[in-house]
């Protein structure tokens, strides 16, 4: 069974500062990884995705590395800004004939001004 | 991008009533639906596949009598909550299927919160 862990449960940082956020997962066997943002009371928003084949994914302060093989992805956000304060939740869609994503708890973020 | 859409967006009602959420997909044509649950500080469960025109899939653990999907259309899904609880009380979103093969993105809803009194 496929389980996801997110690592800190809660971080809290200055503005300016540069952090990585980690996901690791049980079962190597994914079709994608992809890590979300939630706002309190919110959906969820897509920040990247990352294929099976691919190492990484940029999206402007965001980068999302994988590493399939140790079960591991990071999230590294730069320059940290208030407005980046929420919870970032990674996801693994399973392989299995299935499009189900298996999410971990996520990460709490707080940009400190 | 895709949008979906979810109705209501919190609802508040008695225990023992049933209580109906619609999801859908604006922009897009979704045959397949996802309905997630979140208790607070924990993660999304995904409680049931809805497949237009056919049953839902439900996860192990989910009563399929209490939570009823009826996905109508290729825009819409419902879930009702039937004879809900104190213990049904939770944060629940939707997601839609779009894309091709390994390329398929799933696009979340923006939840309703279910508060049984």
């Amino acid at each position: 069974k496929q389980e996801v862990t997110q690592i800190p449960a809660a971080l809290s940082v200055p503005e300016g500062e540069n952090l990585v956020l980690n996901c690791s997962f049980t079962d190597s066997a994914i079709y994608n990884l992809q890590w979300f943002r939630q706002d309190p009371g919110k959906g969820l928003t897509s920040l990247l995705l990352i294929q099976s084949s691919q190492r990484e994914q940029t999206s402007g302060r965001l980068n999302a590395s994988l590493d399939k093989s140790s079960g591991r992805s990071t999230l590294y956000i730069a320059a940290s800004q208030p407005g980046d304060s929420a919870t970032y939740l990674c996801a693994v869609r399973v392989v299995g004939g299935s499009e189900k994503l298996v999410f971990g708890k996520g990460t709490k973020l707080t940009v400190n001004p | 991008g895709a949008v979906v859409s979810q109705h209501p967006s919190w609802v508040i009602c008695k225990s023992g009533t049933s209580v109906k959420i619609e999801c859908r997909s604006l922009d897009f044509q979704a045959t397949t639906m996802f309905w997630y649950r979140q208790f607070p500080k924990q993660s999304l469960m995904l409680m049931a596949t809805s497949n237009e025109g056919s049953k839902a899939t439900y996860e192990q653990g989910v009563e399929k009598d209490k939570f009823l999907i009826n996905h109508a259309s290729l825009t819409l899904s419902t879930l009702t909550v039937t004879s809900a609880h104190p213990e049904d009380s939770s944060f629940y979103i939707c997601s839609a299927l779009t894309g091709t093969s390994i390329q398929e993105t799933q696009y979340f809803g923006p939840g309703t919160r279910l508060l049984v009194l």
